[in-house]
């Protein structure tokens, strides 16, 4: 079955202590997205990467970290965590460099709480 | 730059009535239009997007969308609804052209269908 697949689902820690959220696509694609989500906010971008080695800054992407050493998967990493981090996170692929007929596949989402 | 408004954050309405949850967009390029849907719990799903050609797009589960490119608005509509329509539907856009991906979010209506 072609998904989006995202751990942990939840995640409670505590200031300071570094975590990665994984990502991973069964689908080939070239076209990875990482995105928060919170009430009244929508969606914003964290970061994407357009291939392998190939990533860049989204509209938020302060306290964030990302790899993209395979092409089927695109870590993300808070080194440092805080509060303001308290989101729920979800990541997204597409085939092609997102171009506008091509559709983004989103993860099941994982809900970090930052104490 | 593009954005996105969604102007009700919470539409409440009765099984079988007709539902429009609006969305105005901005941008000074031309652009492509999505709708997605959160159910509970779960990530994002494509209900239906446009990308050019007839202004009036139909989707999944019944809903359709309009796009008036006059007006810069993309609203979402279904003639009936059901209770298992009850959920968070997102408007996004992405510039045309080699915008790489990036979807911008409004913030989200949420979907209340009582019996």
């Amino acid at each position: 079955e072609a998904q989006v697949t995202q751990n942990p689902r939840y995640l409670i820690t505590v200031t300071g202590k570094k975590l990665t959220v994984t990502c991973s696509q069964n689908m080939n694609h070239e076209y990875m997205s990482w995105y928060r989500q919170d009430p009244g906010l929508g969606l914003r971008q964290i970061y994407y990467s357009m291939n392998v080695e190939v990533t860049d800054k989204g509209d938020v992407p302060e306290g964030y970290k990302v790899s993209r050493k395979e092409k089927r998967n695109f870590p993300l990493i808070l080194e440092s965590p805080s509060p303001n981090q308290t989101s729920l996170y979800f990541c997204a692929s597409s085939l092609f460099q997102g171009a506008g007929t091509d559709t983004q596949y989103f993860g099941p989402g994982t809900r970090l709480t930052v104490l | 730059a593009q954005s996105v408004t969604q102007l009700d954050s919470q539409v409440p309405v009765f099984e079988e009535a007709p539902v429009e949850l609006r969305c105005n967009y901005s941008s000074s390029v031309s652009v492509y239009l999505f709708w997605y849907v959160q159910y509970p719990n779960q990530g994002l799903q494509l209900l239906l997007k446009y990308l050019s050609g007839s202004t009036l797009v139909k989707g999944i589960n019944g809903f359709e969308a309009e796009f008036n490119k006059s007006q810069t608005s993309f609203h979402l509509r279904k003639p009936s609804v059901h209770i298992s329509d009850t959920a968070e539907y997102f408007c996004a856009v992405k510039a045309g052209g080699t915008s790489y991906g990036k979807l911008t979010f409004g913030q989200g209506t949420i979907l209340t269908v009582h019996p």
